[in-house]
């Protein structure tokens, strides 16, 4: 079975603080991939990152860094120097080699206070 | 940019009628989805469809819901005789390869709020 877990169901922190989002995944599957979505207030689901299970190489994109470490099964997001802007809530998600589809975490909301 | 386009954004509707959630899915995309989120919880799988059939489903894809691709362009799911508990945000999604089988990013339409009443 497959499995996300999102610890922290609510974060909030004061702009320009760096902020870590937690996320532990369960899954059999020797391939698979990980997936971290943004769901602002306004309420779309918008793509963040994908990584797969071979690729254990930390990625930066601007202020957001993702830490993918497979002996703890896990796929943290850090955002440094948050913005108010960054206030959403934040999915991480799994897929593996045989399916078709993306399971979901429960999500973080993340607020960031001016 | 392409974007996956739902509509309507919002519909509204009587326990027991029939609805129909439209979809235009991103166009060089194979594979489709539908998820649903109750309000505040998480985003649930439906359904997955690829080369004019259902590839998988979940548990709650029940004998209630269907999808179709009429046409060339637009995706939809049909929700038979909708019950209260079918109010939920439904999103609509497509990739260019399968999530699993390839690990293609799904890109997700802006949703339709469906309320019962």
């Amino acid at each position: 079975a497959q499995k996300v877990t999102q610890a922290q169901t609510e974060i909030s922190v004061v702009e320009k603080e760096d902020v870590t989002l937690d996320c532990v995944y369960e899954t059999r599957d020797t391939t698979y991939y990980l997936f971290w979505y943004k769901q602002p207030p306004s309420g779309e689901l918008v793509f963040l990152i994908r990584r797969n299970s071979f690729d254990e190489q930390n990625e930066i994109s601007g202020r957001y860094s993702w830490n993918f470490q497979k002996s703890t099964s896990s796929f943290n997001f850090t955002i440094t120097a948050s913005q108010v802007v960054d206030s959403a809530v934040y999915f991480c998600a799994l897929s593996g080699s045989s399916a078709s589809k993306i399971i979901f975490g429960s999500g973080t909301r993340l607020s960031i206070r001016p | 940019e392409p974007e996956v386009t739902q509509t309507p954004s919002h519909q509204v509707t009587q326990m027991g009628q029939e609805v129909i959630l439209r979809c235009v899915p991103i166009s060089n995309h194979l594979y489709f989805y539908w998820y649903r989120q109750i309000l505040g919880q998480k985003v649930e799988f439906l359904v997955s469809f690829y080369n004019n059939e259902i590839s998988e489903k979940s548990e709650i894809f029940d004998d209630q819901f269907s999808v179709e691709r009429p046409d060339g362009s637009n995706f939809t799911l049909k929700i038979r005789s909708t019950k209260l508990e079918d109010s939920a945000m439904y999103f609509c999604a497509s990739s260019q390869d399968g999530t699993g089988v390839y690990g293609t990013e799904a890109f997700f339409g802006q949703g339709t709020r469906l309320t019962v009443v």
